[in-house]
């Protein structure tokens, strides 16, 4: 089993739809839970991040965890076509020498 | 503009060559790290290296080498290349040694092609 799994997609939705982007981990040792967005021929770059379990919101995104059953989710309200990107999650712990381990990512297409 | 730099951008090449990557991190920043991103593998963590010396090894093939130099860039070495090498290089940057894991700044990538 990965430690970071994702569904790569395709995930195709129309202009102003509500996205949901997920993400299951194995590690319970996760403490912090990262999103990063790589758009075509870019390098991936820090979307929002949440401590712990519960939301976080960002302006039309929401991040959510749930570590009781290791899953984590990224909402996005009234998607834009600028939103066409590929979503990474990323958990990880403090301390250490912990490396981030990257989901596959999921590549998300908002058509106007 | 994330501040770390990576050259080349592209870079074609073939089989059995050798090629090196560079990276200059954020300034200030202490910790590079390589990642290696292909369609089918996502992004695999390769190497670390804090303050010039190598903190972690993950997935790196004994061809390829890395290091920090003094002035805190990093070079990826990547030798007897074959065409399983074709891939995007990315180095990132990060402030201290997992101060928030996960939060790291990543260059455009080096685009690698081996013919």
């Amino acid at each position: 089993q990965k430690e970071v799994e994702q569904d790569p997609g395709p995930l195709s939705v129309p202009e102003g739809a509500i996205v949901s982007l997920n993400c299951t981990y194995s590690n319970s040792a996760f403490q912090y839970f990262m999103w990063y967005r790589q758009y075509s021929r870019k390098g991936p770059e820090l979307l929002m991040y949440t401590y712990s379990s519960g939301n976080k919101e960002d302006g039309r995104f929401t991040a959510q965890v749930d570590k009781s059953s290791k899953y984590i989710s990224l909402f996005i309200r009234d998607s834009q076509p600028s939103d066409s990107a590929t979503y990474l999650c990323a958990p990880g712990r403090s301390g250490g020498s912990y490396i981030p381990t990257f989901g596959r990512g999921t590549s998300l297409i908002v058509h106007p | 503009d994330s501040g770390v730099t990576q050259t080349p951008k592209h870079l074609i090449t073939a089989t059995g060559q050798r090629v090196t990557l560079r990276c200059s991190p954020r300034s200030g920043d202490l910790s590079v790290y390589w990642y290696q991103q292909s369609l089918d593998q996502g992004l695999q963590f390769l190497i670390q290296y804090y303050n010039g010396e190598e903190r972690a090894k993950g997935n790196i093939l004994e061809r390829f080498s890395a290091q920090q130099f003094p002035d805190l860039h990093s070079e990826l070495n990547l030798s007897s290349l074959e065409l399983g090498d074709s891939a995007l290089y990315f180095c990132a940057s990060s402030g201290r040694v997992a101060v928030k894991a996960g939060e790291l700044f990543f260059g455009e990538g080096s685009r690698l092609t081996v013919l």
